[in-house]
């Protein structure tokens, strides 16, 4: 167990609806991180923010949004899903950005 | 832009039978790079972070090496529970700390 948690594990929806994805970072982390993981690319990395402001951008697409909160949890939103964003889902935190990156499960996203 | 290649994709072993994984990267000024396991549907765990060119790491079966162009695995007389995929990533210096992975060596070891 990384101590990173994420909800929810598994997420079935329909073709242009919008979802929530849920991270709570280890204790004492201070910067998150959102990957993508599909069969065919491996792991994308999405997104970082690091003490609540925005710090990096991957090739995240503009139907997809992120923040962090005051109490550090963050959240990715998706929206206008089309079946390609069927993927895995992950967060991981680190104390600092050039720290070791400790992964949650994993949100399992299916989009049918 | 960053670049991290793994070989072989997929590797099988007998129990016992130690062998090496390849991870060759390509990035301007390399801040760190990073060994994790993942089993089918969980997430990535982190193995070891190497710095510079020479260091080498070790964790029970398996020792981390790293040279200024690539970084192996090497895994010593492996048990059926190191069958995993075994991911490289690279952390680059002013990326304020994106990882690049690799895609990843499928290693399976039979009993």
């Amino acid at each position: 167990d990384s101590g990173v948690t994420q909800t929810p594990k598994h997420l079935i929806t329909a073709t242009g609806q919008r979802v929530t994805l849920r991270c709570s970072p280890r204790s004492g982390d201070l910067s998150v991180y959102w990957y993508q993981q599909s069969l065919d690319q491996g792991l994308q990395f999405l997104i970082q923010y690091y003490n609540g402001e925005e710090r990096a951008k991957g090739n995240i697409l503009e139907r997809f949004s992120a923040q962090q909160f005051p109490d550090l949890h963050s959240e990715l939103n998706l929206s206008s899903l089309e079946l390609g964003d069927s993927a895995l889902y992950f967060c991981a935190s680190s104390v600092r950005p050039e720290e070791t990156q400790y992964f949650g499960p994993g949100t399992r996203l299916l989009v049918l | 832009e960053d670049q991290v290649t793994q070989s072989p994709e997929a590797l099988r072993l007998q129990e016992g039978e130690s062998s090496s994984l390849n991870c060759s990267y390509t990035v301007s000024g390399l801040r760190g790079l990073f060994w994790y396991r993942q089993d089918p549907g969980k997430g990535p765990e982190f193995l070891f972070t190497l710095y510079s060119a020479g260091e080498e790491k070790e964790k029970e079966r398996l020792k981390a090496t790293l040279t200024k162009k690539e970084s192996f695995l090497h895994i010593t007389a492996p048990k059926p529970e190191d069958s995993a995929t075994y991911l490289c990533a690279v952390q680059e210096g002013t990326s304020y700390g994106k990882l690049t992975f690799g895609q990843g060596t499928i290693l399976t070891v039979h009993p």
